[in-house]
C-alpha cells in the first residue's frame, strides 16, 4: 500500500458543481498535511494548509480525519479555471514529504 | 511573487554535458531544500534532500555521482546532472521549508530537454 493514496481521476465536473476528493495516508505519524494545485507542465502551489479542526478559504473547504487517516477538499461552484491537479502533500516526522500521485479535474463548461 | 525561485526555467543540452540549475529561498534562509523530478503525468519523486554544510541524502536509484547536490549557503542548493543522457529529460522541482508553519514552497521548475 502506499504511504499516500489520491484516486487519479479525472473527475470531469460542469461548472458550478460541487466535487470533493480525498487523500488517504498510512502514517499515523503524520504531522502537517497540505493540498497543492498544480496547473500543466507549472510547479505546484499551495492551496491551502490541513488543519485538525478543519478551515475554508472562499469556495475551497479542506477537512483532516485523523481517526481514518485521510484529508479532504471540498470545491463549491467549480470554475473552468479550477481545472487542474490537485496534489496532498503531508509532512512527516523527520522532515520527510510524501506526496499523494494527485487527482486531476476537468471543469466543463 | 516568488519565494522560492529556481533557474533556468528551461534548458536543452547535448547528451554528455552537464547542467546545473539553481534554487534560492529568496526571502528566508532554509537549512534544508528538497530536489524532485516529474515526468509527464506522474507525480514528483523527490530524489534527494540537500543540506546547507553536509551532504545531501539520496533516495535509493538516485546516482548521487550523477546528480550532483551542493547546499553552500542558506539560501541556495544546486543540482547538477552530470553526463547527461537523453532519459534524464525530465522536470525538475526544487522546494524549500518556510518557518514557522512548515510552509512548503516550491521554485518554478527547470524543463530539462537532453539531445
Amino acid at each position: 500500500r502506499k504511504e499516500v493514496e489520491q484516486d487519479p481521476g479525472p473527475f470531469n465536473v460542469p461548472e458550478g458543481a460541487t466535487v470533493a476528493f480525498n487523500c488517504t495516508y498510512s502514517n499515523s505519524a503524520s504531522q502537517s498535511f497540505f493540498w497543492y494545485r498544480q496547473d500543466c507542465r507549472k510547479e505546484p502551489k499551495l492551496l491551502m494548509s490541513v488543519y485538525s479542526s478543519g478551515n475554508e478559504d472562499g469556495r475551497f473547504t479542506a477537512q483532516l480525519n485523523r481517526a481514518s487517516q485521510y484529508i479532504s477538499l471540498l470545491i463549491r461552484d467549480s470554475k473552468l479555471s479550477d481545472s487542474a491537479t490537485y496534489l496532498c502533500v503531508i509532512y512527516n516526522a523527520g522532515n520527510m514529504l510524501t506526496f499523494g500521485g494527485g487527482t486531476r479535474l476537468m471543469v466543463k463548461p | 511573487g516568488a519565494v522560492v525561485s529556481q533557474h533556468p526555467s528551461r534548458v536543452i543540452c547535448k547528451s554528455g554535458t552537464s547542467v546545473k540549475i539553481e534554487c534560492r529561498s529568496l526571502d528566508f534562509q532554509a537549512t534544508t531544500m528538497f530536489w524532485y523530478r516529474q515526468f509527464p503525468k506522474q507525480s514528483l519523486m523527490l530524489m534527494a534532500t540537500s543540506n546547507e554544510g553536509s551532504k545531501a541524502t539520496y533516495e535509493q536509484g538516485v546516482e548521487k555521482d550523477k546528480f550532483l547536490i551542493n547546499h553552500a549557503s542558506l539560501t541556495l542548493s544546486t543540482l547538477t546532472v552530470t553526463s547527461a543522457h537523453p532519459e534524464d529529460s525530465s522536470f525538475y522541482i526544487c522546494s524549500a521549508n518556510r518557518e514557522p508553519g512548515n510552509t512548503i514552497y516550491f521554485g518554478e521548475g527547470s524543463w530539462l530537454t537532453v539531445v
